[in-house]
């Protein structure tokens, strides 16, 4: 079954500091999906990448699948207290028996400090 | 320990009928989500039930309800259901107050 890795598992930076998370998967990866959790508030969607190569932004956050569509990484350009929370790649892939696979990796938690 | 279960695995139903999903969270978690993941979407959140309340909804219609248990097991109510209700269904569960999310296989719906 495909796994995702994300690193780090937690993540402490000066407000207007970059950062980088990554995420990097056992298989090819068909669609990969970035989201921001903040507690009751469930999962927020980011991004969508599927092609390699692909990049995508919005507002102060830049997500990319590199060619091989094995590893992706968000970055977060002059980070602010509302980015805190914890991130999730998520992913979608086929089983070894060949159905559709949703996995999600473990979290990287991100706290910014003022 | 059991992870979170979701039954059942796969569903077919016609426009207008009504479906039930059940999602039975990890032993110890007082908190329940509910996602619905249509193809090509990201997860779009539905509702979060903590202590047998109710506590937040996404931007879904009426028509997408539910509740949680006394063991704090929770159902997904569809009603009326539309074509475009064909998704994949997911649960997560967490500790209260706590963040950590831990998801269940989810449930696939088909509305024909």
């Amino acid at each position: 079954s495909q796994e995702l890795e994300q690193s780090p598992q937690s993540l402490i930076v000066q407000e207007g500091k970059n950062l980088t998370i990554n995420c990097t998967s056992s298989k090819t990866l068909y669609g990969l999906y970035w989201y921001k959790q903040k507690y009751g508030e469930g999962l927020i969607f980011l991004m969508m990448l599927q092609k390699g190569g692909e990049e995508k932004s919005h507002e102060k956050i830049t997500a990319k699948l590199d060619e091989k569509k094995q590893q992706s990484s968000l970055h977060i350009t002059a980070s602010q207290p509302s980015h805190a929370g914890i991130y999730l790649c998520g992913a979608e892939g086929k089983s070894g028996a060949g159905s559709y696979q949703l996995t999600f990796g473990k979290g990287t938690k991100l706290s910014v400090i003022p | 320990e059991a992870g979170v279960t979701q039954s059942p695995t796969h569903l077919i139903k016609t426009r207008g009928q009504q479906v039930t999903l059940r999602c039975s969270p990890i032993s110890g978690h007082t908190s329940v989500y509910w996602y619905q993941q249509a193809l090509g979407l990201g997860l779009q959140f539905l509702l979060w039930y903590d202590e047998g309340e109710e506590r937040n909804r996404g931007n879904f219609p009426p028509r997408f309800s539910g509740r949680q248990f006394p063991n704090y097991s929770s159902e997904l109510n569809v009603n009326a259901l539309e074509l475009e209700d064909s998704a994949l269904y997911l649960c997560a569960s967490s500790f209260q107050g706590e963040e950590t999310q831990y998801f269940g296989p989810g449930t696939r719906l088909l509305v024909l």
